[in-house]
């Protein structure tokens, strides 16, 4: 069974700080995807960044910054320079190949709620 | 393009009435998906679908139907309305199945008295 374990309930920092969230997966399968998604005070789902298990290339999109580690597995997101807009739930997500009865399902964390303050 | 649309966006229900919820996408994606979220928690699978026709059981089934007559929509019924059911669902699409990308309609949110 897939695991997802997002160790951070809330988080609340000040604006301009850098701030990581953290995530830690547990899968025996070798092939599997990793996502992280926002989900700001309206309530909707916002697709952030999809990464698969052969690719341990960090990623960069503007302040934004994705840690992928298969040895610790973990899959942390940093925030650089936070802005207030950045308060939001965050969740972490496993997908896996072997899930064939599954449908593919996506695994999900509990979530981290961020808050920047002004 | 509407995305992942669902309908309504909120609703009321009484123990043990029906109801249900609408999903549509016009991306023209093989597999759909519903999804609870509980307060404070992760989204959890109730149904999914790879294609028309084509329906399976996920993680919390229980107290839930679906069908899926056409690609573009799948709805989801409550029959017998239970408090235990309040929570916001979300629906899902994406092109194939492991890896792809998920995109989530706005949410349903469900209160039942």
């Amino acid at each position: 069974a897939q695991k997802v374990t997002q160790a951070q309930t809330e988080i609340s920092v000040v604006e301009k700080e850098d701030v990581t969230l953290d995530c830690v997966y547990e899968t025996r399968d070798t092939t599997y995807y990793l996502f992280w998604y926002k989900q700001p005070p309206s309530g909707e789902l916002v697709f952030l960044i999809r990464r698969n298990s052969f690719d341990e290339q960090n990623e960069i999109s503007g302040r934004y910054s994705w840690n992928f580690q298969k040895s610790t597995s973990s899959f942390n997101f940093t925030i650089t320079a936070s802005q207030v807009v950045d308060s939001a739930v965050y969740f972490c997500a496993l997908s896996v190949l072997g899930e064939e009865t599954s449908g593919s399902r996506l695994t999900f964390g509990e979530g981290t709620q961020l808050t920047v303050n002004p | 393009n509407a995305g992942v649309t669902q309908t309504p966006k909120f609703r009321i229900l009484k123990i043990g009435q029906s109801m249900t919820l609408q999903c549509t996408q016009d991306m023209n994606h093989n597999y759909m998906y519903w999804y609870r979220q509980d307060p404070g928690m992760g989204l959890k699978l109730i149904y999914y679908s790879v294609g028309a026709g084509i329906t399976d059981k996920g993680e919390v089934p229980n107290g839930y139907n679906v069908s899926r007559s056409t690609t573009e929509d799948f709805p989801l019924r409550l029959e017998l309305a239970a408090p235990s059911q309040t929570s916001v669902y979300f629906c899902a699409s994406s092109l194939y199945r492991v890896g792809e990308t998920q995109y989530f309609g706005p949410g349903t949110r469900l209160l039942v008295l």
